[in-house]
């Protein structure tokens, strides 16, 4: 595909339930983020994948949070034992590489509802 | 972490208005962006400044890195409906992830 592409667009779970997101991003893009847009609010950064390196956790809001990627290819956000406050959007977006400063291209985003 | 602060937070305007939103930060950024996000999809990238002092325009849209490295403003010019939506500025202060300010939600009145 041309673009950054996530599933499920949307997910309604229950709380205490682990939930799965995944990306898939431009190919060729070896650099990889998740952010979390909350109602309302601006983009709230999670983690980061740049090629083989150890990811930037940084971002992970609690220890029921991580994050996988395959080389430079899928992304796998995990949220285990949801809560109500995780209900969210969680965007995702590649580049080229770290160095393309910016010039990040995000998905359409999973929206994610705990009830 | 760090925060942006972006105002104003929302905006009617009348079609053919002028606008102007910024950003503000208490440290230095060695970037500013801004992106616009339209409903049920991602964010893009309008315009990106790497400079203090720049300025820089992309059709309607104007934006300015400004000189302390600490502020960045946004201008549209001649507003038309298609420019609804939610405008996002968004600085990189380091070697670090982008950081978002909270968005401004632009309605325009036709």
């Amino acid at each position: 595909g041309a673009g950054v592409s996530q599933s499920p667009s949307n997910k309604v779970t229950e709380k205490g339930k682990d939930v799965e997101l995944r990306c898939d991003p431009i190919s060729g893009h070896t650099a990889l983020y998740w952010y979390r847009q909350r109602l309302g609010q601006g983009l709230e950064f999670l983690i980061y994948f740049q090629g083989n390196s150890a990811p930037d956790k940084s971002g992970l809001p609690s220890d029921r949070f991580s994050a996988e990627r395959t080389g430079e290819s899928v992304s796998t956000l995990t949220i285990q034992r949801t809560q109500q406050e995780d209900s969210a959007v969680y965007l995702c977006a590649s580049s080229l590489s770290w160095e393309s400063v910016g010039e990040l291209f995000f998905g359409e985003g999973s929206r994610l509802t705990v009830l | 972490g760090q925060q942006l602060n972006q105002s104003p937070q929302s905006m009617f305007i009348q079609e053919g208005e002028d606008v102007s939103m910024n950003c503000t930060s208490s440290s230095i950024f060695n970037t500013w962006l801004w992106y616009k996000q339209d409903p049920g999809e991602g964010p893009v990238l309008l315009i990106a400044l790497y400079k203090a002092g720049e300025l820089t325009s992309n059709g309607r849209l104007t934006a300015q890195f400004g000189i302390t490295r600490k502020d960045s403003f946004l201008n549209i010019s001649a507003s038309i409906p298609s420019d609804v939506g939610i405008y996002f500025c968004a600085g990189q202060p380091g070697n670090t992830p982008l950081v978002f300010g909270k968005g401004t939600r632009l309605s325009v009145i036709a």
